[in-house]
C-alpha cells in the first residue's frame, strides 16, 4: 500500500517570510505520479502541480517551487515571500493504479499554513 | 463554466434519512470519484467510475450507493444517515488516458454534510 506523510500539521509564519512544507512518500510503483493541492478556508481543493516520476527537475511557477528528490522519497513545496493569501490547508498526494483500471490519489495528512501580517 | 459541480453546497439532516448529492463535470472526462474529508482533514477515496462503470469500491458501508447515469454526472446516495457519517464530500474527475495514473483530478467545491 502506498503512504504519504505530511509530518508537519501547522505551521505558522509571518508573511514575506518564506517557508517549506514537507512530504515524504512510499510506493512499490517505478511510475508513478505526485500532486499538491491547496485547500483555502472557503474549502475547495485547488490542483497545484503534477510530476512523475522520472522528472527530478525542480519546478518554479511564481513564488511556488517544488523540489522532488527520488532518493529521500521526499517532494518538498515551497512559498517564497509568503502571503497572507497562502493561508491555506496544502495537501501532498500519490497517485496509484487501482486493479490495472482506475486511478486513485492517497493524500497525506495535510498542512494547515498560517501567514500573518 | 464550473468545471466540477456538486450539489447542494450543505446538507443538514436527521440522523435515519436518506439523502443525496449530485455531481456533474464538464471537462469531458471519463472518470469520476468521491471522497470523503472526515473533520480533521484527512481525505479519503470511496468510489471511482469509468464511463458508468464502477472501478474502485473502497471500505465504504454499503449504505453508500454510487450512481453514474452518464458518464458525466455522479451522485452519491446515503441511507440510514448516522452520525459519523458528518464530513465533506467532494467529486472529482479525470481523463483515464493515455495513463490513469498520470492524469490530474480536478475536485468540485464539496459537500458538507452534518447528521444531527
Amino acid at each position: 500500500a502506498q503512504k504519504v506523510t505530511q509530518a508537519q500539521t501547522e505551521i505558522s509564519v509571518v508573511e514575506k517570510e518564506d517557508v517549506t512544507l514537507d512530504c515524504v512518500y512510499e510506493t512499490r510503483d517505478t511510475t508513478y505520479y505526485l500532486f499538491w493541492y491547496k485547500q483555502p478556508p472557503s474549502g475547495e481543493l485547488v490542483f497545484l502541480i503534477r510530476r512523475n516520476s522520472f522528472d527530478e527537475q525542480n519546478e518554479i511557477s511564481g513564488r511556488y517551487s517544488w523540489n522532488f528528490q527520488k532518493s529521500t522519497s521526499s517532494f518538498n513545496f515551497t512559498i517564497t515571500a509568503s502571503q497572507v493569501v497562502d493561508s491555506a490547508v496544502y495537501f501532498c498526494a500519490l497517485s496509484e493504479e487501482y486493479n490495472n483500471a482506475g486511478n486513485m490519489l492517497t493524500f497525506g495528512g495535510g498542512t494547515r499554513l498560517m501567514v500573518k501580517p | 463554466d464550473t468545471a466540477v459541480s456538486q450539489t447542494p453546497k450543505y446538507l443538514v439532516t436527521q440522523m435515519g434519512n436518506d439523502k443525496s448529492i449530485k455531481c456533474e463535470q464538464n471537462l469531458g472526462h471519463d472518470t469520476m470519484y468521491w471522497y470523503k474529508q472526515d473533520s480533521k482533514k484527512f481525505l479519503k477515496i470511496m468510489f471511482s467510475y469509468n464511463n458508468k462503470e464502477l472501478i474502485i469500491n473502497e471500505t465504504v458501508p454499503n449504505r453508500f450507493s454510487p450512481k453514474s447515469p452518464d458518464k458525466a454526472h455522479l451522485n452519491l446516495h446515503i441511507n440510514s444517515l448516522e452520525l459519523g457519517d458528518s464530513a465533506v464530500y467532494f467529486c472529482a474527475s479525470s481523463q483515464d488516458h493515455p495513463e490513469p495514473t498520470q492524469e490530474t483530478q480536478y475536485f468540485g467545491p464539496g459537500t458538507r454534510l452534518l447528521v444531527l
